[in-house]
């Protein structure tokens, strides 16, 4: 599975979009990007997965490049129940389940 | 309502002694997992199952032990083997083939 990198923090204002990059250069053509977060000890959430069309649900977006070497989250409204840490995770699509996690994104919502 | 639970919450053991975390799921899925993570760190995978009766190691299985009796059900034993057992333990499941995993709330054990 492919290795992402990710900022370590970012803050956003409160009612504005929150957008969390991730670098994914060497991933694969078979490989999906997948979005988790987690809120202060509480188990992940999924978020959202894309292969290479951007992507939209009710909870957020997502926006990967043509090259497919990086990908965007956007939250459009940020709310201060968005405040978590933010994991992005590329893995092969039906393999054995086994989500890889790296260090993620803390995402501070500030009023 | 459908969904994955993890007991208890918290839990305390003395060191030395084995202890087993409890994690039980009603979605019909076939595949569970379970990960540690430690403060401010990302999770890591112990071990995981795609049927009953088979489960694989993950990338820290040292000193832990599990079980798929039932499709339901994937407890972790956490053994007196396992160096530094303090942590919070998750559970996930999925469908296997369909890689949306979801999580339980956790065990946070602290070892004294």
């Amino acid at each position: 599975d492919a290795k992402t990198t990710q900022p370590p923090s970012m803050d956003c204002a409160e009612g504005r979009a929150a957008n969390l990059p991730c670098n994914h250069s060497t991933i694969s053509g078979n490989e999906y990007v997948y979005w988790y977060r987690q809120i202060h000890s509480q188990g992940p959430q999924y978020i959202i997965h894309g292969l290479k069309n951007n992507e939209t649900n009710e909870m957020a977006s997502l926006i990967i490049t043509e090259d497919r070497k990086s990908s965007t989250l956007i939250l459009p409204h940020a709310t201060l129940r968005d405040t978590a840490v933010y994991y992005c995770i590329v893995r092969v699509y039906g393999n054995t389940g086994k989500l890889i996690f790296g260090q993620g994104t803390t995402l501070q919502v500030k009023p | 309502d459908g969904g994955i639970t993890q007991s208890p919450k918290y839990l305390f053991r003395k060191e030395g002694q084995n202890v087993t975390l409890s994690c039980e799921q009603n979605l019909n899925h076939d595949a569970m997992y379970w990960y540690r993570q430690d403060p401010g760190q990302g999770l890591r995978l112990i071990y995981y199952s795609q049927i009953v009766n088979d489960f694989q190691k993950g990338d820290i299985a040292e000193g832990y032990s599990v079980s798929r009796e039932k499709k339901e059900s994937f407890p972790l034993t956490v053994t007196s083997a396992q160096k530094n057992p303090t942590a919070f333990y998750l559970c996930a499941s999925s469908i296997t083939g369909i890689t949306e995993a979801f999580f339980g709330q956790g065990t946070r054990l602290t070892v004294v």
